[in-house]
């Protein structure tokens, strides 16, 4: 069965400084790896997804992520933190085939400091 | 293009008391999840409707039950409600496109809170 992983359940960065977010998955074929931001008090919002056409993706508000193969890895990044990026970070992944099962970390709350 | 609607928006109940939470997909989809996320327990999953009919169903009890309408919107009702059911509902959307991976479309969330 798939599932992902994401290390650290509350990361803080300083404000101008890497955004470095883990996720590492777990499947027998690479799947479908996607990333979600969620602010207070509302739903989650895609930030980018990984469908193989390419090992680096980028997404909406800066944030891009690599898949590595070889560390079962999807890391999400962004170079430069803003106060804005204070939000809860899900990474999620999904089987391909018609029936698709997602899966979603336990995500990842990110903390911003001036 | 509308996005994920979902209703009501806040809901106070007793514990006991039954409950129905609303969810309006994306135009176009045919695939409605649910999921509870209660304070510090992340995401969890509930349900999945696809074409009228329940494909998977997460770890939570019978009194968590739902549907999915022909016009593909879906209801989640729980009876008996307990404190520990207070928590944001959220419904998700996606389209069934079995050439690429679609991923799927949050609503805002129903927050259910239970005295």
């Amino acid at each position: 069965a798939q599932s992902v992983t994401q290390l650290g359940s509350h990361v803080s960065v300083s404000e101008g400084a890497l955004v470095l977010l883990r996720c590492n998955y777990s499947s027998s074929v690479p799947p479908y790896l996607f990333w979600y931001v969620q602010y207070p008090n509302q739903g989650l919002q895609l930030l980018l997804k990984y469908t193989s056409a390419a090992t680096l993706v980028k997404g909406i508000n800066g944030f891009e992520a690599e898949f590595k193969k070889s560390e079962t890895s999807f890391h999400l990044t962004k170079p430069s933190a803003h106060m804005s990026d204070a939000a809860e970070y899900f990474c999620a992944s999904s089987n391909s085939g018609g029936y698709q099962k997602v899966t979603f970390g336990t995500g990842t709350k990110l903390q911003v400091i001036p | 293009e509308a996005g994920v609607t979902q209703s009501p928006t806040h809901l106070i109940k007793t514990r006991g008391q039954q409950v129905t939470l609303r969810c309006s997909p994306i135009s176009g989809h045919t695939s409605v999840y649910w999921y509870q996320q209660a304070l510090g327990l992340g995401l969890q999953f509930l349900l999945w409707y696809d074409e009228g009919e329940e494909r998977n169903r997460g770890n939570f009890p019978p009194r968590f039950s739902g549907r999915q309408f022909p016009n593909y919107s879906s209801e989640l009702n729980v009876n008996a409600l307990e404190l520990e059911d207070s928590a944001l509902y959220l419904c998700a959307s996606r389209s069934r496109d079995l050439r690429s991976n679609q991923p799927q479309h949050f609503g805002d969330g129903t927050r259910l809170s239970i005295l």
